[in-house]
């Protein structure tokens, strides 16, 4: 069955950097783009960033451009999100999901929670 | 300040009828297909529905979604205590680059 899941989540200070991973197993990662969606605390879902199946194209929301890399290695079956320059209003939960037709995720890791707190 | 609109909360009792609404606009759900999503507390969303009205596999026949124009809707019948959670809506935006947009989310109550 497909599974999702993330790590590399914790508490960093405002202004650094964190890598979360996302290890896909159960279907042909390589086969499908890939997104992060993060829900800070108490509140909605707010999409990320997403990368194409052959990692060629990637894109941002605008809250994270500039600042957070998506990147992926099929080879290990592992998804990516590189975050710098850390700031408090990045306090979420972190979610990967696997893109169906574009427009959906149908499959979600259980999440790992990035706290940014001095 | 999400791109869909959603009510906060909505409430009715075990066994009754509950539906959520999603506002958009004609660059997100008024040229493409809306999904809707279910997060139970504590736990990750979960796909409901998907391509306005058609449910994955395992999730039952209670779970209904249908659009019209901009608006989509999610209906429950047959509500169970289980059913309280929260209920997203979700659908891609022709203005963005790529990604998708969801709505603020629905508090489920089942009194």
């Amino acid at each position: 069955q497909v599974q999702l899941v993330e790590s590399g989540g914790g508490v960093v200070q405002p202004g650094k950097s964190l890598r979360l991973s996302c290890a896909a197993s159960g279907f042909t990662f390589s086969d499908y783009a890939m997104h992060w969606v993060r829900q800070a605390p108490g509140k909605g879902l707010e999409w990320v960033a997403v990368m194409s199946f052959d990692g060629r194209n990637n894109y941002y929301a605008d809250s994270v451009k500039g600042r957070f890399t998506i990147s992926r290695d099929n080879s290990k079956n592992t998804l990516y999100l590189q975050m710098n320059s850390l700031r408090a209003e990045d306090t979420a939960v972190y979610y990967c999901a696997r893109d169906w037709d574009g427009d959906k995720g149908d499959h979600w890791g259980q999440g790992t929670l990035v706290t940014v707190s001095s | 300040q999400s791109v869909l609109t959603q009510p906060p909360s909505v409430s009715a009792a075990p066994g009754q009828k509950v539906t959520i609404s999603c506002s958009g606009s004609s660059s997100n759900i008024g040229n493409n297909y809306v999904s809707w999503y279910q997060q139970l507390p504590g736990t990750a969303p979960k796909l409901l529905i998907y391509d306005n009205n058609k449910r994955p596999s395992g999730i039952p026949d209670r779970f209904s979604g249908s659009k019209s124009g901009t608006s989509a809707t999610l209906g429950i019948t047959g509500l169970q205590t289980g059913d309280e959670a929260d209920y997203y809506c979700g659908t891609w935006d022709n203005r963005l680059s790529a990604g998708w947009v969801f709505g603020g989310g629905t508090k489920l109550t089942v009194l």
